[in-house]
């Protein structure tokens, strides 16, 4: 089975701190993905990578930054916490098959209250 | 840019009876993919469900079964016979053909399904 973790399931942190949510996934995926969920809104992409070291924006990338410094891990960086960030963070990764069959899967989720 | 709407925020069914949850997508691409995910109450999301844009068959997995409609971009989700454990957040998600790198997905805002007992 694959398997997608995250650091946290649940994060408190002070406006202006910088925040860090870790996902590892064991399956040699060569994607992985970062999403916001907000409840109304569905989820929106942050940030995402198709290799090490790699990363392109998504939708919603201001106020984030991402590393991907070994391929089964992808970090989310909130440099300086803002209230707006409040919000569920979903980690995923696939493996670029292509096809009907490419598949995200997704790790539990970080819910973040940031004060 | 792709969209996908999802008309229901919300909806009920009475446990054992079929629902079906709507989508619709825009895209001016003619090849494409669409999935229909599944998120339980505090618990991971998990793929229900993908058809092919190119096939005119719908998807079919177990009581899982979609309506795909092409000419009116149109993917909805029917679930029969509703069990207890269908209860959870649904969301549909649309994703271009591999060009590469990877497609992101786009999904739908989403829709709460309640089974009642």
């Amino acid at each position: 089975d694959v398997k997608v973790t995250q650091s946290s399931r649940y994060l408190v942190k002070r406006t202006g701190e910088k925040v860090f949510l870790e996902c590892v996934q064991d399956m040699d995926h060569e994607n992985m993905f970062w999403y916001r969920q907000d409840p109304g809104l569905g989820l929106r992409l942050i940030y995402f990578s198709y290799d090490v070291k790699m990363k392109e924006k998504g939708d919603i990338p201001e106020g984030y930054s991402v590393s991907r410094e070994k391929k089964e891990r992808f970090s989310l960086i909130l440099e300086s916490a803002s209230t707006n960030q409040t919000s569920m963070y979903l980690c995923a990764s696939t493996d670029p098959s292509g096809g009907v069959r490419e598949t995200q899967y997704f790790g539990p989720g970080t819910r973040l209250l940031v004060l | 840019a792709q969209t996908v709407t999802q008309s229901q925020p919300e909806m009920s069914v009475q446990e054992a009876e079929t629902v079906t949850l709507s989508c619709t997508y825009d895209t001016s691409e003619s090849d494409y993919y669409l999935f229909w995910y599944k998120q339980p109450p505090s618990r991971q999301m998990i793929l229900v469900i993908r058809q092919e844009a190119y096939k005119q068959q719908n998807a079919t997995e177990n009581r899982f079964s979609v309506n795909f409609q092409k000419a009116a971009k149109s993917f909805s989700l029917k679930i029969s016979d509703s069990q207890l454990g269908d209860a959870a957040m649904y969301f549909c998600a649309y994703r271009s053909p591999f060009q590469g790198g990877s497609e992101k997905l786009v999904f739908g805002k989403g829709t709460k399904l309640t089974v009642n007992p």
